[in-house]
């Protein structure tokens, strides 16, 4: 089945630096999403890109859809308290229904 | 904003019990999924429902797994006889109609399932 790789597994950064991570897909997807997952809670969507080489921005974040269509990275800029969580990517293939892959995740942290 | 809602939010059960996981997707929402992520790990698909129907199901979604749409506004995800290892998270999204392409799923907070 189709795998999304996502580096770092963790990061333990200050607050204010800027923050980076990626996914790497064994093939290729339509739609790449990002969501950030806090403790005992769902996934909520933070930027959702349709198009390969899409940047968008939202907020302090910025993702791109990678042209080969099988990776994608997030930027957080001058992070916050609140940034902390677990980012995941998710692949989609275009159709009507189709399910999300989601990555292994990221875990961010920011220490005092 | 109208968002996904879960019930119960934590439920234990015994190995063997049969257990109903309940969602009320958001309400002009068409496709409807479930998902599961079991402690630490990452979100898995489950089964996706259109229509009143599966469209697609994963290999962990056998046969002990059933889902349902009773009547218009619940979505159920039943576990007939639970194993120790459905013990995990399970979240229920749903989706809008295609609006060009562009339709997302929204998550609901999430139901955490502890099988004994």
């Amino acid at each position: 089945g189709q795998q999304l790789n996502q580096s770092p597994q963790s990061m333990f950064i200050q607050e204010g630096e800027d923050v980076s991570m990626n996914c790497t897909s064994s093939s290729i997807f339509n739609t790449w999403l990002w969501y950030k997952q806090d403790p005992g809670e769902g996934p909520v969507l933070l930027i959702a890109l349709y198009k390969a080489g899409e940047l968008t921005s939202n907020g302090r974040l910025t993702a791109q859809f990678g042209i080969t269509r099988k990776d994608s990275f997030l930027n957080i800029s001058a992070s916050i308290p609140s940034d902390v969580g677990i980012y995941f990517c998710a692949g989609q293939l275009r159709g009507g229904n189709e399910k999300l892959t989601f990555g292994t995740g990221t875990r961010l942290t920011i220490i005092p | 904003e109208p968002e996904v809602t879960q019930t119960p939010s934590h439920q234990v059960t015994q190995m063997g019990q049969e257990v109903i996981l309940r969602c009320v997707p958001i309400s002009n929402h068409l496709y409807f999924y479930w998902y599961r992520q079991i402690l630490g790990q990452k979100v898995e698909f489950l089964v996706s429902f259109y229509n009143n129907e599966i469209s697609e199901k994963s290999e962990i979604f056998d046969d002990q797994f059933s889902v349902e749409r009773p009547d218009g506004s619940n979505f159920t995800l039943k576990i007939r006889s639970t194993k120790l290892e459905d013990s995990a998270m399970y979240f229920c999204a749903s989706k809008p109609f295609r609006t060009g392409g562009r339709e997302t799923q929204y998550f609901g907070p999430g139901t955490r399932l502890l099988v004994l």
